[in-house]
């Protein structure tokens, strides 16, 4: 079974501040990791993907995460928000062969505070 | 422009009145889903396609049935929708092969009194 946990519902920063969005997945088989945005009233949007090439990956809108296997972790990260991030954030998986579905988390709804 | 449209993108009915939300695509992708999106719980699937005349039940399909007898629709029906389908769906596709790069629709915000 593969699932992602999702650390904090709701995340606050600064503008200008650094996002960072927290994302562990538990997964059997070598996963492949993503993370969608999704702004309001609209439907999700991909944002990055790792798909066991490079372990830093990098995004549209300056976003970038990081596979680490020993913490079975993929956090979101930008350097610098900007009120244009304030959305909700979903970290998925799936295997890597066989996929029919993707698995998501609960999502984090970042605010950025001017 | 590459999309997927839904239709309706909002509606409020009552117990037990059939309803279909229509989903279209126009980038010929093989692969189509119907997710849910509830507070708290993230996007769980409905039901999903991985081509014309093939459907088969994703984690949540009770009350729903779906249909794909063409490549770019794949309409979601309730045939007797209860308030416990009150949700915000989301149809999506992708191309076979490209896994859980997705491509959403804009969502139907669906009320069951």
């Amino acid at each position: 079974a593969q699932s992602v946990t999702q650390l904090g519902s709701h995340v606050s920063v600064s503008e200008g501040a650094l996002v960072l969005l927290r994302c562990n997945y538990s997964s059997s088989v070598p996963p492949y990791l993503f993370w969608y945005v999704q702004y309001p009233n609209q439907g999700l949007q991909l944002l990055l993907k790792y798909t066991s090439a490079a372990t830093l990956v990098k995004g549209i809108n300056g976003f970038e995460a990081e596979f680490k296997k020993s913490e079975t972790s993929f956090h979101l990260t930008k350097p610098s928000a900007h009120m244009s991030d304030a959305a909700e954030y979903f970290c998925a998986v799936s295997p890597q062969t066989g996929a029919n579905n993707l698995f998501f988390g609960t999502g984090t709804r970042l605010t950025v505070i001017p | 422009e590459a999309q997927v449209t839904q239709n309706p993108r909002y509606l409020i009915t009552v117990t037990g009145k059939k309803l279909t939300v229509t989903c279209s695509q126009n980038m010929n992708h093989e692969y189509m889903s119907w997710y849910r999106q509830d507070p708290g719980l993230g996007l769980r699937q409905i039901y999903y396609s991985m081509n014309v005349e093939v459907t088969d039940k994703g984690d949540v399909p009770e009350g729903y049935k779906v249909s794909r007898k063409e490549k770019r629709n794949f309409p979601l029906i309730l045939e007797s929708p209860s308030p416990n389908q009150t949700s915000l769906y989301f149809c999506a596709s992708r191309m076979t092969g490209m896994v859980g790069e997705l491509f959403f629709g804009e969502g139907s915000r669906l009320t069951v009194l």
